[in-house]
């Protein structure tokens, strides 16, 4: 059966530091991938998605980047942390060709 | 771009009253899904509506599909505490495989 990963479960960053959030899916080839993160009693905001290695789209602009170096891992980073980037990140995948999401457990961030 | 309107935001409830919460999107959609995501944790896949007017049930919950693919529904019956969460409906326009989002209706059930 298909799951995913997703660490660190929470995170406490001072503003200006790196950030580098793992996703890594088990048990399918090929999937795509996404990256979407949830403000406090928000909706979800989709960050940037992947149909391949190598190939990343961005939904909105900022200091936050993705990069997918194998079929399966998929990576949220940043240079330098905002305290805007504080928020529950959380990585999902789809079978392709199909429209229904699975979501990993997330990543609560704190930015401080 | 396409917006996926969601309504109410939130929603209080006593524990065996009903609870509706509505989609609405700007664009004709080929199919909308529904998601709960319990408090502290992460979405988690309810349905997916394909075909116009269609209705599909899930034990008290029911969902709703408009003739024009354009809104849906969540119906719940006699809600329970297990029931507390939020709601999202997500939307597709043909030839796009990313759904988009509406903002989520936070259900709290009083006991």
């Amino acid at each position: 059966s298909q799951t995913i990963h997703q660490w660190p479960a929470t995170l406490v960053q001072p503003v200006g530091s790196p950030l580098s959030l793992e996703c890594t899916v088990e048990g399918t080839s090929n999937p795509n991938l996404y990256w979407y993160r949830q403000a406090a009693g928000r909706g979800l905001q989709l960050l940037f998605y992947s149909v391949g290695i190598g190939q990343i789209s961005s939904e909105v602009p900022q200091n936050l980047s993705a990069s997918r170096p194998q079929d399966r891992q998929f990576i949220l980073s940043s240079k330098k942390l905002l305290l805007s980037d504080s928020g529950f990140y959380l990585c999902a995948w789809s079978v392709r060709g199909r429209e229904k999401l699975f979501f990993g457990s997330g990543t609560q961030l704190s930015v401080l | 771009g396409q917006q996926v309107m969601q309504i109410p935001q939130y929603q209080h409830v006593q524990e065996g009253e009903d609870f509706t919460t509505y989609c609405n999107s700007s664009t004709t959609l080929s199919n909308i899904q529904w998601y709960k995501q319990r408090p502290g944790g992460h979405p988690v896949f309810l349905i997916q509506l394909v075909k116009s007017g269609e209705v599909k049930k899930q034990k008290r919950l029911t969902f709703q599909f408009g003739e024009a693919k354009k809104n849906s529904s969540l119906h719940i019956t006699a809600t329970q505490t297990t029931d507390v969460g939020t709601y999202f409906c997500a939307g597709q326009t043909g030839g796009s495989y990313i759904p988009t989002f509406g903002r989520g209706t936070s259900l709290i059930v009083h006991p």
